[in-house]
Order: C-alpha cells, then sequence, then structure tokens
C-alpha cells in the first residue's frame, strides 16, 4: 500500500468555523507533512512531523493547528480562518530511520483537501 | 533561501514530439532534486537525482542534473496526451528534516 488518504476532499467553511483536515498513510512512515497549494502556485511547506514530534513550523499563523496523534494519522486543525487561506492542502509522508538521522526527501502525496474559506 | 526557477512556464505541443523542461536551483547545501508530475491534486513521484551526469530513465521519461551548472532536464519523448499536466521540480538540502523547496512548475499540454 503506497497510498496517502486524505479526507474530505472537498471543504466549504465559514470565517468562523472549526473543521479539520485528516491524512492517513500505511506505508510505516515516520515523517509527515503539510503543503498548502495556491491556484497556479507550487506546494509550500507548512508543518513536517517526525517520530510524531513537530519538526518544522514554517511560521504559520496559529489558525491551523497541526496534530499527529500516531504514526498513521496526522490532523490540520482549523479554526477562524480567512478566504485567503483557500487553497489545495496537501499531505504527504516519507520515510524516516534511526529516529529521523536517516532521511528519505522522496514524498508520498495525498490528492488533497480543496478548501473555500467564505 | 532556496531557489528553485522552471522553464518554460507553459507548453504546448503536438503528440509524439519531444519535450525538454529545464530547473535550475539555488540551494545552500544542495542534497538532491527531484521531479514530480501533478496532473489533478496528488504530485506523484517520477525521479530523484543526486549525482551529476547520471541519467534516470523511465519508459518515455528520462532526466539528468548537473551540479556544475546548478540545472537539470526532463525529457519526455513520443509525448502522449496523457503526459498533459503540471511537472514539478523540486530541491532537497542537508538540513535536519526533509524539505523540499519546489519551483513554480511547467504545464505542458500535449494535443492531438
Amino acid at each position: 500500500d503506497t497510498e496517502v488518504t486524505q479526507t474530505p476532499k472537498h471543504l466549504v467553511m465559514g470565517m468562523t468555523n472549526k473543521k479539520s483536515l485528516k491524512c492517513e498513510q500505511h506505508m510505516g512512515h515516520r515523517a509527515m507533512y503539510w503543503y498548502k497549494q495556491k491556484a497556479k502556485k507550487p506546494p509550500e511547506l507548512m508543518f513536517v512531523y517526525s517520530y510524531e514530534k513537530l519538526s518544522i513550523n514554517e511560521s504559520v499563523p496559529s489558525r491551523f493547528s497541526p496534530e499527529c496523534p500516531n504514526s498513521s494519522l496526522l490532523n490540520l486543525h482549523l479554526h477562524a480562518l480567512q478566504p485567503e487561506d483557500s487553497a489545495l492542502y496537501l499531505c504527504a509522508s516519507s520515510r524516516e530511520g534511526n529516529r529521523g538521522r536517516i532521511r528519505d526527501e522522496k514524498l508520498f502525496f495525498g490528492s488533497g483537501t480543496q478548501l473555500s474559506v467564505l | 533561501e532556496d531557489k528553485v526557477v522552471q522553464s518554460p512556464l507553459s507548453l504546448v505541443v503536438h503528440e509524439g514530439d519531444t519535450v525538454t523542461l529545464n530547473c535550475s536551483y539555488e540551494v545552500t547545501n544542495f542534497r538532491s532534486l527531484l521531479w514530480y508530475k501533478q496532473e489533478k491534486k496528488a504530485p506523484t513521484f517520477l525521479f530523484m537525482l543526486t549525482s551529476s551526469g547520471i541519467e534516470k530513465k523511465s519508459g518515455r521519461l528520462s532526466s539528468i542534473l548537473d551540479k556544475k551548472e546548478l540545472f537539470s532536464i526532463l525529457n519526455i519523448t513520443a509525448t502522449q496526451t496523457g503526459d498533459s499536466a503540471i511537472y514539478l521540480c523540486a530541491v532537497a538540502n542537508t538540513g535536519t528534516a526533509s524539505k523540499l523547496t519546489f519551483g513554480t512548475g511547467t504545464r505542458l499540454q500535449v494535443t492531438l
């Protein structure tokens, strides 16, 4: 199974809503990522988790809150978003070993959640 | 700050043509360069290049890296309509986590 599964595929929310994006992989990967991709732009890194610990936060606003409950799951909690946060949110995973000292930069991406904030 | 520039930004070719996509980069402590194909949503992995001058090949696609001149090319021969997609180039540095910096992509359209 070489798949990264993201739910929901589409999400429309108001600026006062609270919602969560979910990501799951069963490849045994210990690094998981959230990327944001605006239309006609490249993916931009938001967060990296390594062995269920947050290792990179690319100065993302606190209205985005990541969570890694276990090695297979990654969530992104959304609260009080702005219309400019509308984008495709991509989850990815990669192998890591030796508690993060062995890295594999080959990322496997999910199909994303297309988010619209009204 | 790491930087990746791809050219052309978009390209329209006829089925059967050969295309060459370019990627140049500036990165501190280069580790690898990767090519991805993004058709609708999920970028799918094509190649990872770490050494200069060694061609990676998969069917009609091939890629090569020049670490001296800091660029890579992706070749697609005998293009098919199914090759229509955005092709993303990304670089990784030797930092403490697997962090990719992506280029803006080349949008390829293959017409009949």
